[in-house]
C-alpha cells in the first residue's frame, strides 16, 4: 500500500525556516518524480514545488529563492526546505506521488505550517 | 505559465442530477488534465487523469472529457457523498497549475 506521511510543521515567525519531510512506502521511490502542493486556510490548491526522479527541479514564482526541494532516495525521503518564511506561506502542505499517467496519484494527509508573529 | 479556468465556481444541485463542470487552459495541454475531489479536511483524491482516464475505485458516475484547450468533469445522478470541491490540474508543463475549484452543495 502506497502510503506519504508529511511530518515539520508547526508554528514559525516572519523570516523563520521550517523543513519538511515526507516519508514514503509501498512503491519504488526512486522512480517517480514527486511534488508539494499547499492549500492556505479557506482557499483553493497551490502547487509549490516538483522534483524528477532523476533530481531535476522547478519552483512557483511565489516560493522561488526560498524553498528548496529535495530527496533523499536512500532513505524514500522528499523534503522540503523552507527559508524567509512570509505570512502568506501560512497553508497546508502536501506531498504528492505523480504516477506515470503524469497525475498526483497519492497524498500524504498534510502538515500545517503558520507563520505569525 | 499555464492558467487553468474552472466554471462556475459555486454550484448547487439536487441527488440525482447531472453535474457539469468546465475547465479551460490558456493554451493547449493535448489531454494532460486531471481531476481531483477534495472534502474538508482531506487531502484531495484523484478522480480522473489524462483528460478521460477514470482512477481505479472511482464510482462510475463521474467521467471527464476534452482536449487542447476545453475539459469537463460530468457527474452523473449526483449523490449526497458528492458534496466537495472540485479541483482542474495540468501537468502538461511547469509549473504544474490548478484551477480555482469549484464547490458543489447538494440542494
Amino acid at each position: 500500500e502506497v502510503q506519504l506521511a508529511e511530518s515539520g510543521g508547526g508554528l514559525v515567525k516572519p523570516g523563520g525556516s521550517l523543513r519538511l519531510s515526507c516519508a514514503a512506502s509501498g512503491f519504488a521511490f526512486s522512480d517517480y518524480n514527486m511534488n508539494w502542493v499547499r492549500q492556505a486556510p479557506g482557499k483553493g490548491l497551490e502547487w509549490v514545488s516538483f522534483i524528477s526522479s532523476r533530481s531535476y527541479i522547478y519552483y512557483a514564482d511565489s516560493v522561488k529563492g526560498r524553498f528548496t526541494i529535495s530527496r533523499d532516495n536512500a532513505k524514500n525521503s522528499l523534503f522540503l526546505q523552507m527559508n524567509s518564511l512570509r505570512a502568506e506561506d501560512t497553508a497546508v502542505y502536501y506531498c504528492a506521488k505523480e504516477g506515470s499517467n503524469w497525475s498526483l496519484d497519492y497524498w500524504g494527509q498534510g502538515s500545517l505550517v503558520a507563520v505569525s508573529s | 505559465d499555464i492558467q487553468m479556468t474552472q466554471s462556475p465556481s459555486f454550484l448547487s444541485a439536487s441527488v440525482g442530477d447531472r453535474v457539469t463542470i468546465s475547465c479551460r487552459a490558456s493554451r493547449t495541454i493535448s489531454n494532460y488534465l486531471n481531476w481531483f475531489q477534495q472534502k474538508p479536511g482531506k487531502a484531495p483524491r484523484l478522480l480522473i487523469f489524462a483528460a478521460s482516464s477514470l482512477e481505479s475505485g472511482v464510482p462510475s458516475r463521474f467521467s471527464g472529457s476534452g482536449s487542447g484547450t476545453d475539459f469537463t468533469l460530468t457527474i452523473n445522478s449526483l449523490q449526497p457523498e458528492d458534496c466537495a470541491t472540485y479541483y482542474c490540474y495540468q501537468s502538461y508543463d511547469l509549473p504544474r497549475t490548478f484551477g480555482q475549484g469549484t464547490k458543489v452543495e447538494i440542494k
